[in-house]
């Protein structure tokens, strides 16, 4: 069972970033998925959720409106679509097996993908 | 400020028995279940315990959770040096439409 994220990099304020994360070693389209994001030397912040068939998702209040989740199940990929980047979304985006809203408990974590937003 | 208070820190002697609180509300911990995270320094963080008091294949059984009202508690005995990382709980929250949340993440130290 593997998560390899990929897509973070350094952007501007305002600016946009698209992450990805391709899951393998499981069947992908039985799982909801989530992203959590971990600033540095701060702690856990779970940032968005989708149900296994992409038909329900749920996002933290310090992301609404400006971050979209979606999935691929034809491609085992999670993706996040980030837009109007704030100074404090900089952190480390850890894709997650599980953590849909109401959803099953969040077992597998990818290494993550670094976000840095900064002039 | 997060959602479920953890105490940022702890700390205990190899072979001791330390605990570590997680409280919330009726919406969060006193609804729905509670799983805790282990992050070793440096790492992604690991399922240590689910539903309240589940171990994961591979946990070892030192480590235990459980639950009372609207607060859950994981207990580590026989304490281990490799067991200094920081703790974090989480459950699911109704009143935020079923969102996640976690606690602010507890540092253990092994002294």
């Amino acid at each position: 069972v593997q998560l390899v994220e990929s897509g973070g990099g350094v952007v501007r304020p305002g600016g946009s970033l698209r992450l990805s994360c391709a899951a393998s070693g499981f069947t992908f389209d039985d799982y909801g998925m989530s992203w959590v994001r971990q600033a540095p030397g701060k702690g856990l912040e779970w940032v968005s959720g989708i149900y296994w068939n992409g038909g329900s998702t749920g996002y933290a209040d310090s992301v609404q409106g400006r971050f979209t989740i979606s999935r691929d199940n034809a491609k085992n990929s999670l993706y996040l679509q980030m837009n109007s980047l704030r100074a404090e979304d900089t952190a480390l985006y850890h894709c997650v097996r599980g953590g849909s809203p109401r959803g099953y408990h969040m077992d597998v974590w990818g290494q993550g993908t670094t976000v840095t937003v900064s002039s | 400020q997060s959602v479920l208070t953890q105490p940022p820190s702890a700390s205990g002697t190899p072979g001791q028995r330390v605990t570590i609180s997680c409280s919330g509300s009726s919406s969060n911990i006193g609804s729905n279940t509670v799983n805790w995270y282990q992050q070793l320094p440096g790492t992604a963080p690991k399922l240590l315990i689910f539903d309240y008091n589940q171990r994961p294949s591979g946990v070892p059984d030192r480590f235990s959770g459980s639950k009372s009202g609207t607060s859950a508690s994981l207990a580590i005995s026989g304490l281990q040096s490799e067991d200094e990382a920081d703790y974090y709980c989480a459950a699911c929250d109704d009143r935020l439409n079923g969102n996640w949340v976690f606690g602010g993440g507890t540092k253990l130290t092994v002294l």
